[in-house]
């Protein structure tokens, strides 16, 4: 069974341009969640995408949005790139049952210049 | 709102000594517990998980974790440190309110040294 894959694996942007980043699940996984890992602030939760739907957001401003498509794979989106948006972005995916743990990919590892 | 603190950033064990890393929680509601692993450039690797039922559970290469609610605390062991066991461990606790939305909170994370 494949794992979760993230692509892609690294990215470097200018300061001010925009981003998009994206995640497979496991195949029959409907939940993808998206974290933030920095070395200052940890790992932190972004949001969570259920059948299309954002179920669950952290708190992040709006320059971090997502989607999910029908076949579950996700897609999150940063704006107006700064500086302090370098950090490794995870994606995970978990089934919807409820005692079920998450499975995360590689990450991209995002760097703004 | 639920939390994880782990104590100690860094933890330094030699070879074939035990492991324990410190993990506690806070939580309103009964919490799902995890241990994940990350080696560097890495994803998250889980090792172990408590939702419910016994609290000692046991994990990949020879982890295991008890659950004490008292304490509130789950706390990662291992009884023979590896080299290869060298990295980053992190504890997360979920909550699954109603509508089953995901959301794990993590804590900052213990880098472990195993020295030879």
């Amino acid at each position: 069974k494949a794992g979760v894959t993230q692509t892609p694996r690294y990215l470097i942007k200018t300061r001010g341009q925009q981003v998009t980043l994206s995640c497979s699940p496991i195949s029959g996984h409907r939940s993808v969640s998206w974290y933030q890992q920095t070395p200052g602030q940890g790992l932190q939760f972004l949001f969570e995408y259920f059948s299309e739907t954002q179920r669950n957001k952290g708190n992040f401003p709006g320059r971090f949005s997502g989607r999910q498509f029908s076949n579950s794979r996700s897609e999150m989106n940063v704006s107006t790139l700064e500086l302090g948006d370098s950090a490794l972005y995870l994606c995970a995916s978990s089934s919807n049952a409820v005692n079920t743990e998450a499975f995360f990919g590689q990450g991209t590892r995002l760097t703004v210049v | 709102a639920q939390s994880v603190t782990q104590l100690g950033s860094h933890v330094s064990v030699s070879e074939g000594a035990l492991v324990l890393l410190r993990c506690n929680y806070s939580s309103s509601v009964p919490p799902y517990l995890f241990w994940y692993v990350q080696y560097p450039n890495q994803g998250l690797q889980l090792l172990l998980k408590y939702t419910t039922g016994a609290t000692l559970v046991k994990g990949i290469n020879g982890f295991e974790a008890e659950f004490k609610k008292s304490e509130t605390s789950f706390h990662l062991t291992k009884p023979s440190a590896h080299m290869s066991d060298a990295a980053e461990y992190f504890c997360a606790v979920s909550v699954i309110p109603s509508g089953s939305a995901r959301q794990l909170t993590f804590g900052s994370g213990t880098q472990l040294t195993v020295l030879p």
